[in-house]
């Protein structure tokens, strides 16, 4: 399976760009990208996922490059409430479904 | 809106008990998941159901069995419960489509083994 690695800890300015980086090095043609954040005592919610194109949603962007085997989530103007624990996912083949391979997560911290 | 709910917030059992996480998700969803989430390893996947009565072992099951009766509800259960086993525990749920499988994630239920 997949695995994906990330930093443990970030802080962003509030009002900047959050760039998030994960590396996927072993990532096979048909897996996705995904990711996801998790505020405190909550669960994990979507951001954004993607294949191969960059994506843009009203939330982030997902930039991944040429080769696959790594992405960056933009968070284009970072607000306090974007202080949270995001995780980036390999989305991989498992019995009749699909399964996630959740990476250990960057904690990150907008400051004021 | 879309709802997965767990049955408890937190749960404190004793060593050797019988423990039941009841998940319920109202988006008639075929696929539910149950992780656990330790500090410093991210959520592990525990098993997985992609459909009523399937169940498939994720990465970790040792210890744990599953029950889905029931389209909407997925059951984790802790035949006897070891101190090991104290962690957060995550239910999830999705529709089965190709380029767009979102998770929906419940509220997750806090247990401690004593």
């Amino acid at each position: 399976d997949a695995k994906t690695t990330q930093p443990p800890s970030m802080d962003c300015a509030e009002g900047r760009a959050a760039n998030l980086p994960c590396n996927h090095s072993t990532i096979s043609g048909n897996e996705y990208v995904y990711w996801y954040r998790q505020i405190h005592s909550q669960g994990p919610q979507y951001i954004i996922h993607g294949l191969k194109n960059n994506e843009t949603n009203e939330m982030a962007s997902l930039i991944i490059t040429e080769d696959r085997k790594s992405s960056t989530l933009i968070l284009p103007h970072a607000t306090l409430r974007d202080t949270a624990v995001y995780y980036c996912i390999v989305r991989v083949s498992a019995s009749g479904t699909y399964k996630y391979i959740f990476g250990t997560g960057t904690r990150l911290k907008v400051l004021a | 809106d879309v709802k997965v709910t767990q049955s408890s917030r937190y749960l404190v059992k004793r060593t050797g008990e019988k423990v039941f996480l009841e998940c319920v998700q109202d988006m008639d969803h075929e696929n539910m998941f149950w992780y656990r989430q330790d500090p410093g390893l991210g959520l592990r996947l525990i098993y997985f159901s992609y459909d009523v009565k399937m169940k498939e072992k994720g990465d970790i099951p040792e210890g744990y069995s599953v029950s889905r009766e029931k389209k909407e509800r997925f059951s984790l259960i802790l035949e006897s419960a070891s101190t090991n086993q104290t962690s957060m525990y995550l239910c999830a749920s999705s529709m089965e489509a190709l380029s767009s499988y979102e998770q929906y994630f419940g509220p997750g239920t806090r247990l401690t083994v004593t």
